[in-house]
């Protein structure tokens, strides 16, 4: 399968813990794209990479977490001091976008959080 | 700035009925614009895109949507509903030129009768 993945599937956490998901792209793909989906809710922003340059943050995206894209490739989504509020779906996407255009996100089945 | 409004958060139809789901935009530029189905358990796929090409978006099983500048809406349709199309349905839009960051509305539900 050559999709975006996401790992872990599922994470259960304590409050105050530090917690990090994986994202693996589509290989060719240039911009990664991190989302936090609630129940009953669109997924909503987080951040954004264009290869290994992280070039947009959600004001959502507190200084508790922080998002790494090293070499361009694989991502990771780092949640410090975990908070029963960052219990949600986080939802990984990649595109490729050339000359500015932007083109269609394909996502990954994302990892479900839960802290208790 | 940019958002999205889904007008319904659940659609019911009975099978073999036509299907409306209804979003409107607000862009300050040019905007491209999505949907994106998502099945219970399964990542969100790509239904159909506009990005001021053709104002008449055909997608996949069935789709259609229309960009309608004037009304700043694009309205996601099929003819005839199958069972299969239960699922959320999110409409996107994104701001071309400058930031790339998507915005989805809140979802709408379809619910297809038998």
């Amino acid at each position: 399968d050559t999709g975006v993945s996401q790992d872990p599937r599922h994470k259960i956490t304590k409050r105050g813990q530090n917690v990090t998901f994986r994202c693996d792209p589509i290989s060719e793909h240039n911009r990664l794209y991190w989302y936090r989906q609630t129940l009953g809710q669109g997924p909503e922003f987080l951040t954004y990479f264009q290869n290994e340059a992280q070039l947009e943050k959600s004001r959502l995206l507190s200084d508790r977490f922080s998002a790494e894209r090293p070499k361009g490739s694989f991502s990771t989504l780092e949640i410090q001091r975990t908070e029963q509020g960052d219990s949600a779906m986080y939802l990984c996407a990649s595109s490729f976008d050339h000359t500015g255009f932007f083109d269609e996100q394909y996502f990954g089945p994302g990892t479900r959080l839960t802290v208790t | 700035a940019q958002s999205v409004t889904q007008l319904d958060s659940h659609v019911s139809v009975s099978e073999g009925t036509p299907v409306l789901l209804r979003c409107n935009y607000s862009s300050s530029y040019s905007p491209s614009l999505f949907w994106y189905v998502q099945h219970p358990n399964k990542g969100l796929q790509l239904l159909l895109k506009y990005t001021s090409a053709a104002t008449l978006v055909k997608g996949i099983n069935g789709f259609e949507a229309e960009f309608k500048k004037s009304e700043t809406s694009f309205h996601l349709t099929k003819p005839s509903a199958h069972m299969s199309d239960a699922a959320e349905y999110f409409c996107v839009v994104i701001k071309s030129g400058g930031s790339y960051i998507p915005t989805f509305g809140r979802g709408t539900s379809l619910i297809v009768h038998p």
